[in-house]
């Protein structure tokens, strides 16, 4: 089993959507979790980043994360065509921040 | 603003060649991270450094080595070059534990090895 699965998609959508992101990961000690968006031919960008369980919200952009069902999700309200790219889930295996375990990436393409 | 460079945005080596790629970073980080990122697959970390002069293996360091002599610069190296490390490599920095761990990424170097 892996440590983190996402659906890797394409998942398309029409503009003004809710988008549902997610990831499932097996390794109970991650400790941080964070949404790096990457645009094609570009190196992924920190979007989101959380700790605890719960909900963070920034903008049109919500963070979830359950460590109970080891599930963590982001929603993007209001989508626009410029959120077309590819979302990757990240989480921490340590307490210093460096040794991170990346899902696959989902893309997303936002249709105007 | 941070940036991280890479010294090739694509490369084409022979099998068997060694193969250097340059990251530098400006913005006085302490750690910095070599990935391949590969379709189905997603990142998956080479080797990481948090010091001048210190590593520690990721996940799959298998046919690479990596060598960090100044704070701004880490170069991952194949030391023989193999079609199956044809891939996506991404370098990254971040400030050290304690201050945030976002990753600062280059844009890439697209690796063919024939």
């Amino acid at each position: 089993q892996k440590e983190v699965e996402q659906d890797p998609g394409p998942l398309s959508v029409p503009e003004g959507a809710i988008v549902s992101l997610n990831c499932t990961y097996s390794n109970s000690a991650f400790q941080y979790f964070m949404w790096y968006r990457q645009y094609s031919r570009k190196g992924p960008e920190l979007l989101m980043y959380t700790y605890s369980s719960g909900n963070k919200e920034d903008g049109r952009f919500t963070a979830q994360v359950d460590k109970s069902s080891k599930y963590i999700s982001l929603f993007i309200r209001d989508s626009q065509p410029s959120d077309s790219a590819t979302y990757l889930c990240a989480m921490s295996r340590d307490n210093y921040g460096q040794n991170f375990v990346f899902g696959p990436g989902t893309r997303l393409s936002v249709l105007p | 603003d941070v940036k991280v460079t890479q010294s090739s945005r694509y490369l084409v080596k022979r099998t068997g060649e060694k193969v250097f790629l340059e990251c530098v970073q400006d913005m006085d980080h302490e750690n910095m991270f070599w990935y391949r990122q590969d379709p189905g697959l997603g990142l998956r970390l080479i080797y990481f450094s948090y010091d001048v002069k210190m590593k520690e293996k990721g996940d799959i360091p298998e046919g690479y080595s990596v060598s960090r002599e100044k704070k701004e610069r880490f170069s991952l190296i194949l030391e023989s070059a193999s079609t199956n490390q044809t891939s996506m490599y991404l370098c990254a920095s971040s400030l050290e534990w304690g201050q945030g761990y976002e990753q600062y990424f280059g844009p890439g170097t697209r690796l063919t090895v024939t």
